[in-house]
């Protein structure tokens, strides 16, 4: 089954860490490029970070750049966000998705992950 | 960076009706824009990509068109499943954005 999901999600103090992480099984995960998109609670999406298939390429947001890290294990089939300096506005889902859909020289997310949510709060 | 504006932000329809939705960029995005579902509590769920080419398994009852700075997601006859809230997205340039979605209910 083609499927992604995450885990790592929880309550943390501000300014505390946390290490997400996103198990991908049922296709060539080392083919896509992926990404992490964030939640707050009742309020729309945001992009947080994605990174190219040999993860030679990351990109952020500009507020999580310098505290967030993205990575990839495609040995293993494994999607990775390290969070450190967590603030509250940093509550959230987080979503891994990869981009499979291909147009114009663009990768649109097209398989997504259900989310973990990460609460950062004293 | 690239804003999204979305319009409108709430919408209230009918089974059988016909919708649009507008997205708005703050410039130029050529036809690199998605559109997504989402239903309450479920991941978003990829529609419509490149301004106007429909995702595989998705009902051709969506559609997209548009380019440059103005798009457009069309229902022609909604169902009951249909209600749930929208996104566009830009994958122009970095930073990614989503606009701030689109609310469908039920009249």
């Amino acid at each position: 089954e083609v499927q992604l999901v995450e885990s790592g999600g929880g309550l943390v103090q501000p300014g505390g860490s946390l290490r997400l992480s996103c198990a991908a099984s049922g296709f060539t995960f080392s083919s896509y490029w992926m990404s992490w998109v964030r939640q707050a609670p009742g309020k729309g999406l945001e992009w947080v970070a994605n990174i190219n298939q040999d993860g030679s390429e990351k990109n952020y947001v500009v507020s999580v750049k310098g505290r967030f890290t993205i990575s990839r294990d495609n040995a293993n089939n494994f999607l990775f966000l390290q969070m450190n300096s967590l603030r509250a506005e940093d509550t959230a889902v987080y979503y891994c998705a990869a981009a499979g859909a291909v147009a114009g020289r663009r990768w649109y997310l097209d398989l997504w992950g259900r989310g973990t949510l990460v609460t950062v709060s004293s | 960076d690239i804003q999204l504006t979305q319009s409108p932000s709430f919408l209230s329809a009918s089974v059988g009706d016909r919708v649009t939705i507008t997205c708005r960029a703050s410039q130029g995005i050529s036809n690199f824009l998605a559109w997504y579902q989402q239903q309450p509590g479920e991941a978003p769920k990829l529609l419509i990509y490149g301004a106007s080419t429909l995702q595989s398994g998705v009902p051709s009852r969506f559609s997209g068109s548009g380019s440059g700075t103005e798009f457009t997601l069309t229902i022609s006859s909604l169902q009951p499943e249909d209600f749930a809230t929208y996104y566009c997205q830009h994958l122009n340039s970095y930073p990614i954005m989503f606009g701030r979605g689109t609310r469908l209910e039920i009249k």
